[in-house]
């Protein structure tokens, strides 16, 4: 299975916006349930969000709901993850992530989002 | 939310020993529990679904059992590749949510 790519982090003062992307080669992403965790640094795994394959439903963790939003382009086989009003707490690296029936069965293999002024 | 609470926070111990990693869910997840290996500068990998299942390509070694709160993941025979962090997760409910973590360390 080819690798999953995001892009998009970078530096962003504080209450600013960014865009992730995930690009998602291979596998029959259309049918794919999706979804975001993040690794604070010094700290554990965090989930925040997940779309489900037709991009109809989403479920959201208490720390990013409202801020967040996740949405996936099927025809572009491209997973994003939409940050607002960010806080210096969202500082972490952003994984993008298969989710099967097993579990978050593929990776991405990270990207750094720094908040900071 | 349920809050998964794992134990011990790092263990240490020698390549060839056994590891016993558990985690203890506030309420009831059924067998829906999963395990994930972390490395650093690496993506997370799952090894275990459905609390006992491991996936295809996961060393015999590790094996996952449990249900309802209690869960418990065992590496007999430590491998070097093996020294990492361990995070299980609960797929039963949303907020889906992870474990705080055990690191095995030498």
């Amino acid at each position: 299975e080819a690798q999953m790519i995001e892009s998009g982090g970078g530096l962003v003062e504080p209450t600013g916006s960014l865009r992730l992307s995930c690009e998602v080669p291979g596998f029959t992403f259309s049918t794919s349930a999706m979804a975001w965790v993040r690794q604070a640094p010094g700290k554990g795994l965090e989930w925040i969000a997940t779309i489900d394959g037709s991009a109809t439903t989403t479920y959201y963790a208490e720390s990013v709901e409202g801020r967040f939003s996740i949405s996936k382009d099927n025809p572009r086989n491209v997973l994003y993850l939409f940050l607002r009003r960010l806080r210096a707490d969202d500082t972490a690296i952003y994984f993008c992530a298969r989710e099967t029936a097993r579990g978050l069965e593929s990776w991405g293999l990270g990207i750094p989002v720094t908040v900071s002024s | 939310d349920i809050v998964l609470t794992q134990s011990p926070v790092t263990l240490s111990l020698s390549p060839g020993a056994r590891a016993t990693l558990y985690c203890k869910a506030s309420r009831s997840v059924g067998t829906s529990l999963t395990w994930y290996q972390h490395k650093p500068g690496q993506s997370p990998r799952l090894l275990i679904y459905d609390s006992s299942t491991s996936v295809p390509g996961v060393p015999a070694r590790f094996r996952g059992s449990g249900s309802g709160t209690d869960f418990t993941l065992t590496i007999s025979g430590l491998d070097p590749e093996d020294f990492a962090v361990y995070y299980c997760r609960q797929r039963s409910v949303w907020p889906r949510t992870f474990g705080g973590g055990t690191k095995i360390e030498v």
